[in-house]
């Protein structure tokens, strides 16, 4: 079945470091793969989105592509800052016509000052 | 804009209770969803609901009910609490179906079940 990996548990960066967050999934389909964010106390919400592999999607500073042949999928930001400190999630859209998105486990970023 | 709004925010029940969950949203939304989110598993779908009355098991279904009588509006009952239960249910919303990938979600509601 369709299914999202996402190794990286915690990353901890001091600020104006570079950030690299990779996952790998698994699809039968065509992806679509997104990245949702979820600051301390609030529900997760839409940050970017790649619909096709090698195209790069790019929103507040973050960019991210995949990559169908080794089916990864990252999420990179030149210059953190500590208000980048949140949990990231990759997420699978399947596409054989069922209503959901598989989420990965989460990706738990702490931003030093 | 919009808002989803999750009540409670903070549920604490008995091992064996019922427990219900309520979802509004402003947005004029087809499709709502409710998931699960575990400490290091990141959010498991439960049901969702692409219209008024409809309703259709995510992954993780046993054990719960849902019910979508009002477009703005989607409950979730936990049929049988398990003790040392704890987790947070999330609420979200969306145009359609997932292929826009915009889905807007509530802050939360967290169980904890005695």
């Amino acid at each position: 079945g369709n299914s999202v990996t996402q190794m990286q548990g915690q990353v901890t960066l001091s600020e104006e470091e570079f950030l690299f967050i990779n996952c790998t999934y698994s699809t039968t389909g065509y992806p679509t793969l997104f990245w949702y964010v979820q600051y301390p106390g609030e529900g997760p919400q839409l940050l970017l989105k790649v619909t096709t592999a090698n195209n790069k999607g790019s929103s507040r500073g973050f960019e991210a592509t995949y990559d169908k042949g080794t089916t990864s999928f990252h999420l990179q930001k030149a210059s953190v800052q500590e208000s980048d400190s949140a949990v990231y999630y990759c997420v699978l859209g399947e596409s054989s016509g069922s209503w959901q998105l598989i989420f990965g486990s989460g990706t738990q970023l702490t931003v030093m000052p | 804009g919009g808002i989803i709004t999750q009540t409670p925010k903070f549920l604490i029940g008995q091992e064996g209770q019922k427990l219900t969950l309520k979802c509004q949203q402003n947005f004029n939304h087809d499709t709502m969803y409710w998931y699960r989110q575990d400490s290091g598993k990141g959010l498991r779908l439960i049901y969702y609901s692409i219209t008024e009355n409809d309703l259709q098991k995510g992954d993780l279904s046993e054990g719960y009910d849902a019910s979508r009588e009002k477009k703005s509006s989607f409950s979730l009952t936990v049929t049988s609490a398990q003790k040392n239960e704890m987790a947070v249910f999330l609420c979200a919303s969306s145009i359609t179906g997932w292929d826009t990938g915009q889905l807007y979600f509530g802050e939360g509601s967290k169980l904890t079940v005695l």
